[in-house]
């Protein structure tokens, strides 16, 4: 299984900072198709995970571009510009590559 | 709009079965794979299959296999999970998630299951 290793366990920011996540993965997650299959989520506190970031890179609709997703084959960031307090929650690598389907383990973003 | 609604909370006893249902509405069932996604109390997340509701197609975790049943019903537009032989291991949030394009793009509100006697 393809396992993806986030870091931090949590972060705490001061808004209007910004923040950034790893996620690394144990694989190359570029398909043969050229399509780096790599996914951030957030799960906002007692709702479900929403998508953020799709392909590593590309924002999901109605998502602000105060996020931004970046990487090579098997190192990602997920990046939050300019923090608000409504970015709190816990965030989630996932690859798409191959099954089984696995995630990070999740980084908690928390407000100062 | 595109909504998944998913079943009320489920409080069984250790050894029994439990089914949990997604509802679909505003868009075509049979077109997209319906996922289902565990989530244990602190913990993260962890991806159980899919299903097909076109041809009734899945695919599992290996790990779920035995565990986990996914079946759909095309004509209410309801995704189901049934879970067998039970254990405390089991409590947990369920959600269902549609595959559209590339990755998760609609999400149920999640089913808790607590496995207790």
């Amino acid at each position: 299984d393809i396992v993806l290793t986030q870091a931090p366990l949590s972060v705490s920011v001061t808004p209007g900072e910004s923040a950034s996540i790893s996620c690394r993965s144990s694989k190359s997650l570029l398909s043969s198709k050229g399509i780096t299959s790599l996914y951030w989520y957030l799960q906002k506190p007692g709702k479900s995970p929403q998508l953020l970031i799709y392909r590593m890179s590309n924002l999901a609709s109605g998502v602000p571009d105060r996020f931004s997703g970046s990487g090579s084959e098997t190192d990602f960031t997920l990046k939050i510009s300019k923090v608000e307090t409504e970015d709190v929650g816990v965030y989630y690598c996932a690859q798409f590559l191959e099954y089984p389907l696995t995630f990070g383990s999740g980084t908690k973003l928390e407000i100062k | 709009q595109v909504q998944l609604q998913q079943s009320g909370a489920e409080l069984v006893k250790p050894g029994s079965s439990v089914k949990i249902s997604c509802k679909a509405s505003g868009y075509t069932f049979t077109s997209y794979d319906m996922h289902w996604i565990k989530q244990q109390p602190g913990n993260g997340l962890e991806w159980i299959g899919w299903i097909y509701p076109g041809n009734g197609n899945t695919k599992y975790n290996q790990k779920f296999n035995g565990k986990a049943t996914l079946t759909a019903d095309k004509s209410s537009s309801t995704a189901y999970m049934q879970l067998s032989s039970l254990t405390s291991e089991d409590s947990a949030v369920y959600f269902c998630a549609r595959r559209g394009g590339t990755t998760w793009d609609y999400w149920g509100q999640g089913v808790m299951v607590t496995v207790s006697s």
